[in-house]
């Protein structure tokens, strides 16, 4: 069955680093690649969507990779800042068929 | 633009009961999705209504369903509540034009505690 894994331990950085998330799928051919952010007790917030026949996607601080043949996904925040820390969830889906599946998501936590 | 809205807010409910939860997805969006979360999982689909129409369904027993108004709002009806139906319940909106990604957005969800 198709799974998606994501680093279940929470990531620890210093203000000012680069923090990078992983995103790590089997059994699965996804045409997309989204990435979410959720704070404790609120809905995921739409960041990044990569498709695949793309390589790299940059959003003012964000950066997403995205390799179909080592079926993994990069999320980079740079610069990072204590408002960075939440959890951060990957999301695949094909064309044609709407529903997201979701990774468990990873915790960011950025200290001063 | 008003965001996507979810109501209650909180429920407390027992075993056995029956809930139903709201969603009003951001104007000109037609399709609604439901998701649930229990604590320290991942978002699991449950639903997809688009222009009124069911459209898919996640691996959830029938007891799960729901319906989209012409309105475009949307309704989840649990019945029989078990205790592990306890979680948040997530309510996403999109519009996709022409085929493509689809990028939804969520509510801020309700949360259901069965006792």
């Amino acid at each position: 069955s198709q799974k998606i894994e994501q680093n279940s331990e929470a990531l620890n950085i210093q203000e000012g680093k680069t923090a990078t998330l992983t995103c790590n799928y089997t059994n699965y051919s996804p045409a997309y690649l989204q990435w979410y952010r959720q704070d404790p007790g609120r809905g995921p917030v739409f960041l990044l969507l990569i498709r695949e026949n793309e390589k790299e996607k940059r959003k003012e601080r964000l950066k997403v990779t995205f390799d179909t043949t080592l079926k993994q996904s990069l999320f980079h925040i740079t610069a990072s800042q204590p408002a960075d820390s939440a959890t951060y969830l990957c999301a695949l889906s094909k064309t044609g068929r709407r529903a997201l599946t979701f990774g468990s998501g990873t915790r960011l936590q950025v200290q001063p | 633009e008003a965001g996507v809205t979810q109501s209650p807010t909180h429920l407390i409910k027992t075993r056995g009961q029956q809930v139903t939860l709201r969603c009003s997805p951001i104007s000109g969006h037609t399709s609604v999705y439901w998701y649930q979360q229990a604590l320290g999982l991942g978002l699991q689909f449950l639903l997809w209504y688009d222009e009124g129409e069911e459209r898919n369904r996640g691996n959830f027993p029938p007891r799960f369903s729901g319906r989209q108004f012409p309105n475009y709002s949307s309704e989840l009806n649990v019945n029989a509540l078990e205790l592990e139906d306890s979680a948040l319940y997530l309510c996403a909106s999109s519009y996709l034009a022409g085929g493509g990604a689809d990028t939804q957005y969520f509510g801020p969800g309700t949360r259901l505690t069965v006792l």
